[in-house]
């Protein structure tokens, strides 16, 4: 089994609509993150946590928010879904404070927003 | 949060050597360098990452100058499988967040 595992992997919904995007972790960090991903460019940061009460907003954090229900879990949503949101979205988690800890990420949702 | 900049694409032959460059002009003192690769749409590996010494590992090698201000992540013997979009960032060591740019496209040909 993968050590961070998104749901759903693929999702296609209507405008207007309200998704979440679930991340779990079997990794035991503590440090969890949202990222998006278009067409041809680089991962944007959208939110990121570093314990259960701690919520950060990223890059591009309008038209979502986030939920951390456990330690081993992060979740994103979206109140009402746009076209512009069709995107690949990835979660990802780190364990050291700081300094050199590498980002794990999970294999992605792809989200389509009719 | 420091800038990259890189150039869009690459091409390398199987069995040489793959140079990677990277301008992080704006670096500050407490930012790492990390690099990624992407793989098609999967989600990002992590490669290496240095402050101020050069670093090797099973993966690659990376090289950042005396001044901070650009390193270069070196495949010894880049193979098809090295193909990829190789990101270069800046992480901060107090906020922790890594801002990836566009990244590097790399084909790896026979």
């Amino acid at each position: 089994d993968a050590d961070v595992t998104q749901t759903p992997r693929n999702r296609i919904t209507k405008t207007g609509k309200r998704i979440m995007l679930e991340c779990s972790q079997t990794k035991g960090h503590d440090r969890m993150y949202w990222y998006r991903q278009d067409p041809g460019l680089g991962l944007r940061l959208i939110y990121y946590s570093f314990d259960v009460k701690d919520i950060n907003k990223g890059e591009i954090s309008d038209g979502y928010s986030v939920s951390r229900q456990a330690q081993a879990k992060f979740s994103l949503s979206l109140e009402s879904a746009i076209p512009n949101q069709t995107a690949l979205y990835f979660c990802a988690t780190s364990d050291l404070v700081g300094a050199a800890g590498e980002l794990f990420f999970g294999e992605g949702s792809r989200l389509t927003v009719l | 949060d420091a800038k990259t900049t890189q150039p869009p694409s690459m091409d390398c032959a199987e069995g040489r050597a793959a140079n990677l460059p990277c301008n992080h002009s704006t670096i500050s003192g407490n930012e790492y360098v990390y690099w990624y690769r992407q793989i098609h749409s999967q989600g990002p590996q992590y490669i290496i990452h240095g402050l101020k010494n050069n670093e090797t590992n099973e993966m690659a090698s990376l090289i950042i100058t005396e001044d901070r201000k650009s390193s270069t992540l070196i495949l010894p013997h880049a193979t098809l499988r090295d193909t990829a979009v190789y990101y270069c960032i800046v992480r901060d060591y107090n906020t922790d967040k890594l801002i990836f740019g566009t990244g590097t496209r790399l084909q790896v040909f026979p």
